[in-house]
């Protein structure tokens, strides 16, 4: 069991520039989250999906894009980066509405 | 879901409980209360949860107010290694935003020898 897993960890893009950050889980959960960390700062909902095929917006979802085709993948999409998405950030899966939540290792990005 | 507020900071003496308090007073009955921590800018991990009951697993215990507007998560014997941010959410059960958890700022632990 892997648990989840994004790639890359680190990654420096121009701004202008789009990319997709990659979220796998392999322990069959429906749910899968996107959040992002700027430094000093709590965590904020960017998109959500609840299985696949259905996504929805957290907090912060301008900018990006998600689809979920399968339930073991979450990609995210920054379409145009801006130097205000320099952030880390985390991708998260549960079971169910009610158990816990397992995050991956994070992603460092930075927009110059 | 409900808004929860916590303490920027807390110091900890290593080998003492860390008490850890939340303030939940909009939460309403069908919300449960987790509670998450980061190290070192880690992903985030699960320690707990619980709804009305207090809870205790091999990691913490939850301590959930009568009145449920206020919970604290204890760490028996906090050590070095418990220096952490610690968030504490509530979740809406049977909800079409079920799959939201939204994380506040959290408290920064600093446990000290």
């Amino acid at each position: 069991n892997a648990g989840v897993t994004q790639t890359p960890k680190f990654q420096v893009l121009k701004t202008g520039q789009s990319m997709t950050l990659q979220c796998a889980q392999d322990m069959n959960h429906e749910y899968m989250s996107w959040y992002r960390q700027d430094p000093g700062m709590g965590l904020r909902l960017i998109h959500y999906s609840v299985g696949a095929g259905i996504t929805d917006q957290g907090e912060v979802p301008n900018g990006y894009n998600v689809s979920r085709s399968t339930t073991e993948d979450f990609p995210l999409r920054l379409l145009s980066a801006a130097p205000s998405q320099t952030s880390v950030y985390f991708c998260a899966s549960r079971l169910g509405q009610f158990t816990e939540a397992f995050f991956g290792q994070g992603t460092r990005l930075t927009v110059v | 879901d409900a808004k929860t507020t916590q303490p920027t900071s807390m110091d900890c003496a290593e080998g003492r409980a860390a008490n850890l308090p939340c303030n939940h007073s909009t939460i309403s009955g069908n919300e449960y209360v987790y509670w998450y921590r980061q190290i070192h800018s880690q992903g985030p991990q699960y320690i707990i949860h619980g709804l009305k009951n207090n809870e205790t697993n091999e990691m913490a215990s939850l301590i959930i107010t009568e009145d449920r507007k206020s919970s604290t998560l204890i760490l028996p014997h906090a050590t070095l290694r418990d220096t952490a941010v610690y968030y504490c959410i509530v979740r809406q059960r049977y909800n079409t935003n079920a799959g939201k958890s939204t994380f506040g700022d959290g408290t920064t632990l600093t446990v000290k020898p």
